[in-house]
């Protein structure tokens, strides 16, 4: 399968920095990428789907201006998480999907944990 | 108000024997269910898909069946190995399998030698 990769995999920051997480897909050109958020026992959570070259698109409840996403080009999209706090700590996975390759899956990347002082 | 459910947290299985997971659903628009596979500290990686248009897919070891009706379905490992030890995973989606997926909570699988 198609790989996706993710840096940092786990970063420690202090309550009010800011922190930025890279998903890279490395041997496709994914025109779609997604931003998932896991909590311990709990299912993964859509925080927003971003298309190559456009604005993101925030799932209910997700505030756009803390998690700000840009998907700049078709192999690396960014999630920055703005003046971090506590309740921000959690794991992050992003998935990366070929749409113009019709039946395309998601594939995810390895994750980043986030642990906010 | 979920719309993918797994209702058993942790499953516990002999090896060699079956395995059985289940997941259920609200939505009755979702038309592709997957199973993902999850290992601590790591991102899902794909195991099998089912449309909704079929009611069964298999592919080695591993066999998903859909019953529409109930908004019910199952992942089959048979037989279970040590190494199916992980955090099992259903999603389903709207849209076939270019939707935006729905996760359930998991199930953490333990298959004991």
């Amino acid at each position: 399968g198609a790989v996706v990769s993710q840096h940092p995999s786990r970063v420690i920051c202090k309550s009010g920095t800011s922190v930025k997480i890279e998903c890279r897909s490395l041997d496709f050109q994914a025109t779609t990428m997604f931003w998932y958020r896991q909590f311990p026992k709990q299912s993964l959570m859509l925080m927003a789907t971003s298309n190559e070259g456009s604005k993101a698109t925030y799932e209910q409840g997700v505030e756009k201006d803390k998690f700000l996403i840009n998907h700049a080009s078709l192999t690396l999209s960014t999630l920055t998480v703005t003046s971090a706090h506590p309740e921000d700590s959690s794991f992050y996975i992003c998935s990366a999907r070929d749409g113009r390759a019709g039946d395309s899956e998601q594939f995810f990347g390895p994750g980043t944990r986030l642990t906010v002082l | 108000d979920q719309q993918v459910k797994q209702n058993s947290p942790s499953l516990s299985v002999q090896e060699g024997r079956i395995s059985i997971l289940n997941c259920d659903y609200t939505n009755s628009m979702f038309d592709y269910f997957l199973w993902y596979k999850k290992y601590p500290a790591e991102g899902p990686t794909f195991l099998i898909s089912i449309s909704s248009i079929k009611d069964k897919n298999e592919d080695g070891r591993f066999t998903v069946f859909l019953n529409k009706s109930a908004k019910h379905l199952s992942l089959h490992i048979v037989p279970s190995q040590p190494g199916d030890s992980a955090v099992y995973f259903c999603a389903a989606s709207e849209g076939g399998s270019q939707g935006n997926l729905i996760f359930g909570k998991g199930t953490k699988l333990s298959v004991k030698p």
